[in-house]
């Protein structure tokens, strides 16, 4: 069974620094791409940043880029997400989700929050 | 960055046919874009409806379908059923980055 499990969210200050990671299993990790995506609450969905499948290429959204680095170790099939600089727009549930041609965003964490507060 | 824009909400009798848009702020949106569509309840993730126009994952109902209409991206439902009711998303490509539309909430009535 395909699984992905986020981790790592949790109330920090802002300014501060969070490692989010998403534990993959089922599947052979190392062939997809991987995505980070956010929803503040009650709010939409924000796509955050991509890996590809041997952490060669990254991509970010402009809102993130400088401030939050996507990597993966394919060893450990997990994807991780540092987040540093945090501000209060930042609090939202942050989700990953796998990307391959033909399986396309087809698995999705449950997700992980994250409260940037003083 | 680009701004992709939903109809803020919908509302359809079930039975009936309602289409959602998916629109960018760069021009037309095109099958260079791979239009992506994804369905939300409240407390759960996003399922995939809809990839690359118009592709159904396994668990796509028939009721649903993708297109590009009048420099859109297109989601029709035909046939809604009251467990339709939920926001959607459309998500577009951008040479790399992907931004999300900003979302349709669907009212089954």
């Amino acid at each position: 069974e395909v699984q992905l499990v986020e981790s790592g969210g949790g109330l920090v200050q802002p300014g501060g620094s969070l490692r989010l990671s998403c534990a993959a299993s089922g599947f052979t990790f190392s062939n997809y791409w991987m995505h980070w995506v956010r929803q503040a609450p009650g709010k939409g969905l924000v796509w955050l940043s991509r890996i590809d499948s041997d952490g060669s290429s990254t991509t970010y959204a402009d809102s993130v880029k400088g401030r939050f680095t996507i990597s993966r170790d394919n060893a450990k099939n997990t994807l991780y997400l540092q987040m540093n600089s945090l501000r209060a727009e930042d609090t939202a549930m942050y989700y990953c989700a796998r990307w391959m041609v033909g399986n396309e965003f087809d698995h999705w964490g449950q997700g992980t929050l994250v409260t940037v507060s003083s | 960055q680009a701004v992709v824009t939903q109809e803020p909400s919908l509302t359809v009798s079930p039975g009936g046919t309602v289409t959602l848009t998916c629109g960018s702020s760069t021009g037309a949106v095109t099958s260079n874009h791979y239009p992506y569509w994804f369905q939300q309840k409240p407390g759960q993730a996003p399922r995939t409806l809809i990839y690359s126009t118009s592709n159904k994952h396994s668990w796509t109902p028939a009721r649903f379908s993708g297109s590009l209409l009048g420099g859109k991206a297109a989601l029709t439902l035909s046939g809604a059923q009251p467990d339709d009711e939920a926001d959607y998303y459309c998500l577009l490509s951008y040479s790399g980055a992907r931004v999300f539309g900003t979302g349709t909430m669907v009212t089954v009535l």
